[in-house]
């Protein structure tokens, strides 16, 4: 039973619009989501994290964006660049921490110059 | 030093060896993890260390047993595998594992396991 759950495979977008990855989850518990980014050959990098306390966390180009109600979360990259090509896992853990962290299938994102 | 290195990078063993996997990390972090990942899947934990004490065991087969001789090294020592065991093997770091502190893993390239 998957509690996080990423439904798009894949999402390719032009350089310079905006890239949406989405991410559900089921478990109610949660209360700390984060993004992670993951190049091939390489380990996944943390890019940005949210509590449930809040519905927004902007960093830079990269902002999260937490639904609780609807058990949704999504990452908004403006504007997007080839270099942001990669795999996208959206996590999540109780507990405000990063003890357990439960992980989506992730999103491959490919930015088109 | 910002990295959590592991090795090697790729291992191919056989089901009746006995292999290890190695993780370092010099940040200072007192957490580390060891997650798996199968092809086309999300990764999952399997162990958590704490302080260099085991503190979470995800009911990984004891074909599996970890080590963390001090606190910027962690093992994985392997025996006895089976061909379904054949994944990436991640290790990650934090700061603390404490509960109500927020970080992100530190994660390193992993080690691409083959049992045959």
């Amino acid at each position: 039973d998957q509690q996080v759950k990423q439904n798009s495979p894949s999402l390719s977008v032009q350089e310079g619009r905006i890239s949406i990855l989405n991410c559900d989850y089921t478990n109610s518990m949660f209360d700390y989501f984060l993004w992670y980014k993951k190049y091939p050959a390489e380990g996944p990098t943390f890019l940005i994290s949210i509590s449930s306390i809040k519905d927004k966390n902007e960093d830079g180009r990269f902002t999260v964006f937490l639904n609780k109600s609807a058990k949704h979360l999504s990452l908004h990259i403006v504007p997007s660049q080839p270099g942001d090509s990669a795999v996208y896992f959206c996590a999540a853990s109780v507990g405000g921490s990063n003890y357990k962290l439960t992980f989506g299938k992730g999103t491959l994102l490919t930015v088109n110059p | 030093d910002t990295e959590v290195t592991q090795t090697p990078k790729h291992l191919v063993m056989g089901m009746t060896n006995k292999k290890s996997l190695k993780c370092e990390q010099h940040m200072g972090h007192r957490a580390m993890y060891w997650y798996k990942q199968k092809a086309k899947k999300p990764p999952e934990l399997m162990f958590v260390y704490s302080y260099e004490k085991l503190s979470i065991n995800e009911s990984v087969p004891s074909r599996f047993s970890p080590e963390c001789p001090n606190s910027s090294l962690l093992n994985l020592h392997l025996h006895a595998l089976q061909p379904e065991d054949s994944a990436l093997y991640l290790c990650a770091s934090s700061p603390t594992a404490a509960r109500g502190v927020n970080y992100g893993y530190t994660f390193g390239s992993g080690t691409r396991l083959t049992v045959v």
